[in-house]
């Protein structure tokens, strides 16, 4: 079956640091791939996707490349703000059948 | 994308009663509508899935006489969790999707508490 293996929070960094999140998935076929976030207390906002190999979803400063070759999808930033501070969620999907999440990421910014 | 509300947003119940949770799309035609739950700090897991008009599609292990969804219009889903124990309480998140689209839409999330 599907499955998305991301890395395992939680994780904390220093206002403006290098953020990664690592995400892998296992899948037949090609997926489309995504990243949620999760603010405290609210549900899943669609952060960046992307639907085929190379593809680069972008958004807020996030990036996220889909790479075929490594069945990978990492989550980047090049300086993170307090107000990032959330729980991110890697997933996959195909067309619009239901979504595998990854069991998500705690990031907290410390100032 | 499109606008997802969850009515009510916290809930609070005796065990044994039923509770109501409703889920609308406001500016967008959702032909399918996701339910899932999310226990804290947990990953989400899916529970059904239901097509306008259809009867849902339930995941191995939720019981359907329990958990009872209705998509009856573009806009609308409810999901009913019918004689509520405390192990049901959890936060309760609806999704919405288009024809042939392959993103989902979430809503704020319904927080439910059985006393």
């Amino acid at each position: 079956g599907n499955s998305v293996t991301q890395m395992e929070g939680p994780v904390t960094l220093s206002e403006e640091a290098f953020l990664t999140i690592n995400c892998t998935y296992t899948a037949t076929g090609y997926p489309s791939l995504f990243w949620y976030v999760q603010y405290p207390g609210e549900g899943l906002q669609l952060l960046l996707k992307a639907t085929k190999a190379d593809d680069k979803g972008s958004n807020k400063g996030f990036e996220a490349t889909y790479r075929k070759e490594t069945t990978s999808f990492h989550l980047e930033k090049g300086s993170v703000q307090v107000s990032d501070s959330a729980v991110y969620f890697c997933a996959l999907s195909f067309g619009n059948e239901k979504l595998t999440f990854g069991t998500g990421t705690r990031l907290t910014i410390i100032p | 994308g499109a606008v997802v509300s969850q009515h009510p947003s916290r809930v609070i119940c005796k065990s044994g009663t039923s509770v109501k949770i409703e889920c609308r799309s406001l500016d967008f035609q959702a032909t399918t509508m996701f339910w899932y739950r999310q226990f804290p700090k947990q990953s989400l897991m899916l529970m059904a899935t239901s097509n306008e008009g259809s009867k849902a599609t339930y995941e191995q292990g939720v019981e359907k006489d329990k958990f009872l969804i209705n998509h009856a219009s573009l806009t609308l889903s409810t999901l009913t969790v019918t004689s509520a124990h405390p192990e049901d309480s959890s936060f309760y998140i609806c999704s919405v999707s288009g024809s042939g689209r392959d993103t989902q839409y979430f809503g704020p999330g319904t927080r439910l508490t059985v006393l």
